[in-house]
């Protein structure tokens, strides 16, 4: 089973609807949960972090938690082609060695017109 | 704008070559990283330094060594390498030791390696 698994898509939405990403983790331990987006040829960029069950809103992003259900999630309002990327879920264990965040293989969102 | 620098953002490198990657933040961080990252796949963590000592290694060949001189500045030397280490090569930073902010790690914007 790996760490961190997503459904690598693609996921298409057209412009101005609701994209959902989903993810989910195997190690309990996990204590932050991370979404990235990268745009191909680029480095990752951060968009959103949370670490408590439940819903955090940022602008049009908002990031759901369920520790329970090991289920990570984020929504994207109000799509728009420059959405369009790949968005990578994270989880970080504090282990003896420090602080380890493990990616999962992304989802590729396209945003149709 | 990212605050973690990495040079160069491009280099080509013969098999006998040795080379290094630089990588420099300025946030206060006190973790580095160096991840690697092949076409279509995700980030893989290659090492971690906490307050300046190497605190994970994922089992990365000898031909990439780290180097973390001072709490700012991470450093990959690159010697004998293969074309299948031909990849982008991520620095990242974040706060040590944990704290509410969820740890959150920042990346730079890499360093293209080609091994010919």
């Amino acid at each position: 089973q790996k760490e961190v698994e997503q459904n690598s898509g693609p996921l298409s939405v057209p412009e101005g609807a609701i994209a959902s990403l989903n993810c989910t983790y195997s190690d309990r331990g996990s204590q932050s949960f991370f979404w990235y987006r990268q745009y191909s040829g680029k480095s990752p960029e951060l968009i959103m972090f949370i670490y408590s069950n439940g819903d955090k809103e940022d602008g049009r992003f908002t990031a759901q938690l369920n520790k329970a259900s090991q289920y990570v999630s984020l929504l994207i309002r109000d799509s728009q082609p420059s959405d369009s990327a790949t968005y990578l879920c994270a989880v970080t264990r504090l282990t003896g060695g420090g602080n380890k965040l493990t990616f999962g293989t992304g989802t590729q969102l396209k945003v149709e017109l | 704008d990212t605050e973690v620098t990495q040079t160069p953002k491009h280099l080509v490198m013969g098999m006998t070559n040795k080379k290094s990657l630089k990588c420099e933040q300025h946030m206060g961080h006190r973790a580095m990283y160096w991840y690697k990252q092949k076409a279509k796949k995700p980030p893989e963590l290659m090492f971690v330094y906490s307050y300046e000592k190497l605190s994970i290694n994922e089992s990365v060949p000898s031909r990439f060594s780290p180097e973390c001189p001072n709490s700012s500045l991470l450093n990959l030397h690159l010697h004998a390498l293969q074309p299948e280490d031909s990849a982008l090569y991520l620095c990242a930073s974040s706060q040590e030791p944990p704290g509410n902010s969820g740890n959150t790690i920042y990346f730079g914007e890499g360093s293209w390696l080609t091994v010919v």
